[in-house]
């Protein structure tokens, strides 16, 4: 199974400053038909998980463009501009590159 | 607005078998995956596998013994059986729509459902 792997697992940020957060894989996502099958999930609290992100950079539809995605092979990073207030949850890289699909362990983003 | 609602029993014994269902409103099961994802208390997230129309069911290699996912077309609905559940089985088990288009993500989800298993 591909390994995916968060940092940091908590990070507490001031409302209105960036956040970001980082997930590495332990083998290339590479698809061998060139696509980098690399998404990020939102859960707020009490909730089911929400797309936020899909193949490393694309946002899913009605996600802010205050979020943001990139990297490229085995390092990718999730980029929040200015944190708001319903920011607040756990954010999961996911990989769907190869079966078993495997996700991050979460980082948590909570406001100082 | 495609809205996936699930449901089924939320409290098992041992050696049971668990399962759940899963509606899909305002949109078809055809031209996707259908998957089931799942989350002990207070933990990260697990995919148990997914499906679609053509029968191409892939499971995750730790529960493929024990688990089944199926679509009823006539129904809009899917379903997923975990047989022989044990302690470790206890989690939010949540239903969600895989699309080739949104890089094989997982963009829409069902409101999950606890299941305990418990003696």
């Amino acid at each position: 199974d591909i390994v995916m792997t968060q940092t940091p697992l908590s990070s507490p940020v001031t409302l209105g400053q960036p956040a970001s957060i980082s997930c590495r894989s332990s083998q290339s996502l590479v698809h061998s038909n060139g696509n980098t099958y690399l998404s990020w999930l939102q859960q707020r609290p009490g909730q089911p998980p929400r797309l936020l992100i899909y193949k490393i950079s694309n946002r899913f539809s009605g996600v802010p463009d205050r979020f943001s995605g990139s990297g490229a092979g085995t390092d990718f990073t999730l980029k929040i501009s200015r944190v708001e207030a319903e920011d607040v949850g756990v954010y999961y890289c996911m990989q769907a590159t190869q079966f078993p699909y495997t996700f991050g362990q979460g980082t948590k983003l909570e406001i100082k | 607005q495609v809205q996936l609602q699930q449901w089924g029993a939320g409290l098992l014994k041992p050696s049971e078998t668990l399962s759940l269902t899963c509606a899909v409103y305002s949109g078809s099961l055809s031209d996707y995956y259908w998957s089931w994802i799942r989350q002990p208390p207070g933990k990260g997230l697990e995919w148990i596998g997914e499906n679609n129309l053509g029968g191409s069911a892939t499971y995750n290699p730790s529960l493929k013994s024990r688990v089944t996912i199926s679509l009823d077309t006539s129904k809009s609905q899917f379903s997923l059986k975990l047989r022989s559940v044990t302690a470790a089985d206890t989690a939010v088990y949540y239903c969600a729509r895989v699309d080739e288009s949104s890089g094989w993500g997982l963009n829409y989800w069902g409101q999950g459902t606890l299941v305990t298993v418990s003696s």
